[in-house]
C-alpha cells in the first residue's frame, strides 16, 4: 500500500519560495503514474497546483504556472514542489497525491500546513 | 476553464435517511467526474470515480450518477461518519487539468 508523506517549512515570509518534498513509501515512483500537489486554503476547497509523470513530464494549473515547479527524485523516491513570490494568499494545507493514470486521486498525504507570513 | 458548480452549499439531514448532492460543470466533462469526502483534520478520501464506479472500499450506500454537466451523489442510508464535506471534481482535460467544486457541507440535523 503506497504511503505519501510531505515536509517542509510551515512557515515562509512573503515574496519567498515555498518548497515542499513527497516521500513515497510502498511504490517506487520510476514504476508509473502521476504525482501532484493539491492545495486547501484555511476554511476552503480544493486546488489542484500540478502534476508530473513519472518520466518527468509536468502539467501545471495555468492560473500558477508562472510560479510552480514539480520535480521528481527517482533516486530518493520522492518528488518536490517549488512555489515562487509567494503571498497571504498561498497559505493553505498542501496535500501530495497519486493519480493511477486515471484523473481521479486515490492516493493523498495527510498534508501540510504552510503559513505565508513576515 | 470548466467550473465546477456544488449544490446545496449546507445540507441537513438526519441519520438514516438519504442524501442528494448536487455538481454542475459548466461545459460538458463526459463521465470524468470524482467525488470525495473530507472529514476535519484529514485529507479528502476518494469515493466515486467515472462518475458512478466506487473506489475501493466505499460502501454500496454511495452512489453515483450523471454524465456530461450534471451529477449526483446520493447517499442511501446516512450514517453517522457519513457527515463531512463533499466535493466533485472533474478530469476532462486530465492530466492538463482538474478542478474541484467549491464542497457540499453535509451535516446532522
Amino acid at each position: 500500500q503506497v504511503q505519501l508523506q510531505e515536509s517542509g517549512p510551515g512557515l515562509v515570509k512573503p515574496s519567498e519560495t515555498l518548497s515542499l518534498t513527497c516521500a513515497v513509501s510502498g511504490y517506487s515512483i520510476s514504476s508509473g503514474y502521476y504525482w501532484g500537489w493539491i492545495r486547501q486554503p484555511p476554511g476552503k476547497g480544493l486546488e489542484w497546483i500540478g502534476s508530473i509523470y513519472h518520466s518527468g513530464s509536468t502539467y501545471y494549473n495555468p492560473s500558477l504556472k508562472s510560479r510552480v515547479t514539480i520535480s521528481v527524485d527517482t533516486s530518493k523516491n520522492q518528488f518536490s514542489l517549488k512555489l515562487s513570490s509567494v503571498t497571504a494568499a498561498d497559505t493553505a494545507v498542501y496535500y501530495c497525491a497519486r493519480d493511477k493514470s486515471s484523473g481521479a486521486v486515490a492516493d493523498w498525504g495527510q498534508g501540510t500546513l504552510v503559513t505565508v507570513s513576515s | 476553464e470548466i467550473v465546477m458548480t456544488q449544490s446545496p452549499a449546507t445540507l441537513s439531514v438526519s441519520p438514516g435517511e438519504r442524501a442528494t448532492l448536487s455538481c454542475r460543470a459548466s461545459q460538458s466533462v463526459s463521465s470524468n467526474l470524482a467525488w470525495y469526502q473530507q472529514k476535519p483534520g484529514q485529507a479528502p478520501r476518494l469515493l466515486i470515480y467515472g462518475a458512478s464506479t466506487r473506489a475501493t472500499g466505499i460502501p454500496a450506500r454511495f452512489s453515483g450518477s450523471g454524465s456530461g454537466t450534471e451529477f449526483t451523489l446520493t447517499i442511501s442510508s446516512l450514517q453517522s461518519e457519513d457527515f463531512a464535506v463533499y466535493y466533485c471534481q472533474q478530469y476532462n482535460n486530465w492530466p492538463f487539468m482538474y478542478t474541484f467544486g467549491q464542497g457540499t457541507k453535509l451535516e446532522i440535523k
